[in-house]
């Protein structure tokens, strides 16, 4: 149980464009899902949290602009990267937290690779 | 806001040996603290997690102990096999005003087991 999962895994995209990263939990419902960070080698950086039927919440320095959040159903929230520049090069790892707890499972990550 | 500071950053132990590692959080209203393991390109898998409540709590090899007047909690891993070789991650948790929770990561902990 406590699966999440991510799509797609890896992306290369060219500068300018648009990049969509998926997040779903698939055995359990997550009202709440978390969108992290991470660079080589370091630490996981909260970008923001995502609420089911709300705005997400952005951790300060996080554009919201270029980081677009949705949540649209319990078991889906979704990332896009807007007009990504070679500087949003990472790995972005979702979380979803079971309902009613604190406990939170990771996604697998999603490598971006903007050229 | 939360603080965690994480030690040691690389830790290199012998098959069969313990590994500790040891994270010191700032805000007293913390109350939960996971650990999790990542493996690289991987998204971090949650170990073992503790609440305020209880000072320690075992699971196999893995155990966690928590002091929360001096706020540290430990990452106690006994007879490491080559397979635990990871980074380690851990973090705090509190319930935020206005509800909701978010962690704070350490800064991560590369556990080496050599052979």
């Amino acid at each position: 149980g406590a699966v999440v999962s991510q799509h797609p895994s890896r992306v290369i995209c060219k500068s300018g464009t648009s990049v969509k990263i998926e997040c779903r939990s698939l055995d359990f419902q997550a009202t709440t899902m978390f969108w992290y960070r991470q660079f080589p080698k370091q630490s996981l950086m909260l970008m923001a949290t995502s609420n089911e039927g709300s705005k997400a919440t952005y951790e300060q320095g996080v554009e919201k602009d270029k980081f677009l959040i949705n949540h649209a159903s319990l078991t889906l929230s979704t990332l896009t990267v807007t007009s990504a520049h070679p500087e949003d090069s990472s790995f972005y790892i979702c979380s979803a937290r079971v309902r009613a707890t604190l406990t939170q499972y990771f996604g697998p990550g999603t490598r971006l690779l903007v050229l | 806001g939360e603080n965690v500071e994480q030690h040691p950053s690389t830790l290199s132990v012998q098959e069969g040996d313990s590994a500790v590692i040891k994270c010191t959080y700032s805000d007293s209203a913390s109350n939960y603290f996971p650990w999790y393991k990542q493996e690289l390109g991987k998204g971090p898998q949650l170990i073992i997690d503790i609440r305020s409540n209880v000072g320690e709590k075992k699971d196999q090899r893995i155990a966690v102990t928590l002091n929360k007047t001096a706020k540290h909690f430990s990452l106690h891993i006994t007879e490491t096999q080559p397979e635990d070789s990871a980074v380690y991650f851990c973090a705090a948790s509190g319930i935020l005003t206005g509800g909701g929770n978010k962690l704070t990561f350490g800064t991560g902990t590369q556990l080496k087991v050599e052979l």
